[in-house]
């Protein structure tokens, strides 16, 4: 069975500041790790994958997240924010078995202030 | 490519009353499609998955007799709340990958509201 935990249900930064939002995974099977992000009554859009190529993922709009297996992490950093980042973002594992289900953290709103 | 559609993007409709929502794969084959339901300020919880063609599978706690799946082509499909009441208000939202593929793609939801 797979598990994520998100650290902090709410992140706040200053515009221009370096974004963190922190994802630890639990997974008995090498993982599939998604990071999507979801504004206000919108479905959700892909950030980025890491599906057991290079540990360092880059994705859409600036941002990056590193696969740390010996720290079973899988953060979302961004250096610079901006004020379009504000939304909800959400971390994912998934495995390459069976019908590949999702499971998904709880979720972190990222607010961006001026 | 690999767009989702959902429709309608928002329902209100009356105690009691049926409520069919719509998954379409818009520029691929869904071999397998899932749907989720979202609470205000919650994370997304995945209610069923279903292959073409084959009856859908349904996570624990979900009344599989509530909410019909159907999906019967492979861009095709249907989410039914049966007798729905006021509890069952949520955001849901669809999403379908290809066979071999590991990533879904997310329609834009459906918001119900019932009264």
């Amino acid at each position: 069975a797979q598990s994520v935990t998100q650290l902090g249900s709410h992140v706040s930064v200053s515009e221009g500041a370096l974004v963190l939002l922190r994802c630890n995974y639990s997974s008995s099977v090498p993982p599939y790790l998604f990071w999507y992000v979801q504004y206000p009554n919108q479905g959700l859009q892909l950030l980025l994958k890491y599906t057991s190529a290079a540990t360092l993922v880059k994705g859409i709009n600036g941002f990056e997240a590193e696969f740390k297996k010996s720290e079973t992490s899988f953060h979302l950093t961004k250096p610079s924010a901006h004020m379009s980042d504000a939304a909800e973002y959400f971390c994912a594992v998934s495995t390459n078995q069976g019908a590949q289900k999702l499971v998904f953290g709880q979720g972190t709103r990222l607010t961006i202030n001026p | 490519g690999a767009v989702v559609s959902q429709h309608p993007s928002w329902v209100i409709c009356k105690s009691g009353t049926s409520v069919k929502i719509e998954c379409r794969s818009l520029d691929f084959q869904a071999t397998t499609m899932f749907w989720y339901r979202q609470f205000p300020k919650q994370s997304l919880m995945l209610m069923a998955t279903s292959n073409e063609g084959s009856k859908a599978t349904y996570e624990q706690g979900v009344e599989k007799d509530k909410f019909l799946i159907n999906h019967a082509s492979l861009t095709l499909s249907t989410l039914t709340v049966t007798s729905a009441h006021p509890e069952d208000s949520s955001f849901y939202i669809c999403s379908a990958k290809t066979s071999g593929g590991n990533e879904q793609f997310f329609g834009p939801g459906t918001r119900l509201t019932v009264l």
